[in-house]
């Protein structure tokens, strides 16, 4: 069974530092999504890492995958307010012959970024 | 292109009642799956559609039922619910192999 762990689970900040949200998997994978979700909102996906050593990045916010170590990070660089809200990661998996996947989400990082 | 939607918004449902959370998309994407999201909890996958006429099991599907109306639709159908279904429910669509899910708003179900 694939288990996605996300830490932290909370992770309060102050505007202008930086941070890392670490996601773990449990089964190999080469495909890990980053979603944002905002209160009450829904998901907006945010990177796609699709290979070992990827990179991506988007204004504040830096994903990266390993996948020998099973290992994604989302790096967080000087914070602003509207950086806050729940960010999960998600994993594929394959199953059902290989033409079908399913995601298995980490339970979420909710972040706060204090003024 | 309103992308996929979903619903109601919002339902209270008393034990034992019955309903279908719809789900739609305009964006000829195959696959379309429903998830749950409870609190502390990630999302967990209830059902999954790779294409219309097909539905697949995922981690929690006990209790629920889904149709793969045609391309656009995909409901899920709660025969008699508890208070334990008491959750937001998204619905997601994906073109092809490996590609994004894309959310729709969510459908903020209670059960009393």
């Amino acid at each position: 069974e694939l288990k996605v762990e996300q830490n932290p689970l909370f992770l309060s900040m102050q505007e202008g530092k930086n941070y890392t949200i670490y996601c773990n998997y449990s089964t190999t994978s080469d495909r890990l999504y980053w979603y944002r979700q905002d209160p009450g909102k829904s998901l907006e996906s945010l990177f796609v890492l699709l290979s070992n050593g990827a990179v991506k990045q988007e204004g504040r916010l830096m994903a990266s995958l390993d996948t020998k170590a099973r290992l994604s990070t989302l790096h967080i660089t000087a914070a602003v307010h509207d950086l806050s809200a729940t960010y999960f990661c998600a994993v594929v998996f394959q199953w059902s012959g290989g033409s079908n996947y399913k995601l298995t989400f980490g339970k979420g990082t909710l972040l706060t970024v204090n003024p | 292109n309103a992308g996929v939607t979903q619903t109601p918004k919002f339902q209270v449902l008393k034990t034992g009642q019955s309903m279908t959370l719809q789900c739609a998309q305009d964006m000829n994407h195959n696959s379309m799956y429903w998830y749950r999201q409870d609190p502390g909890m990630g999302l967990r996958l209830i059902y999954y559609s790779a294409s219309e006429g097909t539905t697949d099991k995922g981690e929690v599907p006990n209790g629920y039922n889904v149709s793969r109306l045609n391309k656009r639709e995909f409901s899920l159908r709660l025969e008699s619910a508890a208070p334990s279904q008491t959750s937001v429910y998204f619905c997601a669509s994906r073109a092809g192999e490996w590609e994004t899910q894309y959310f729709g708003p969510g459908t903020r179900l209670l059960v009393l």
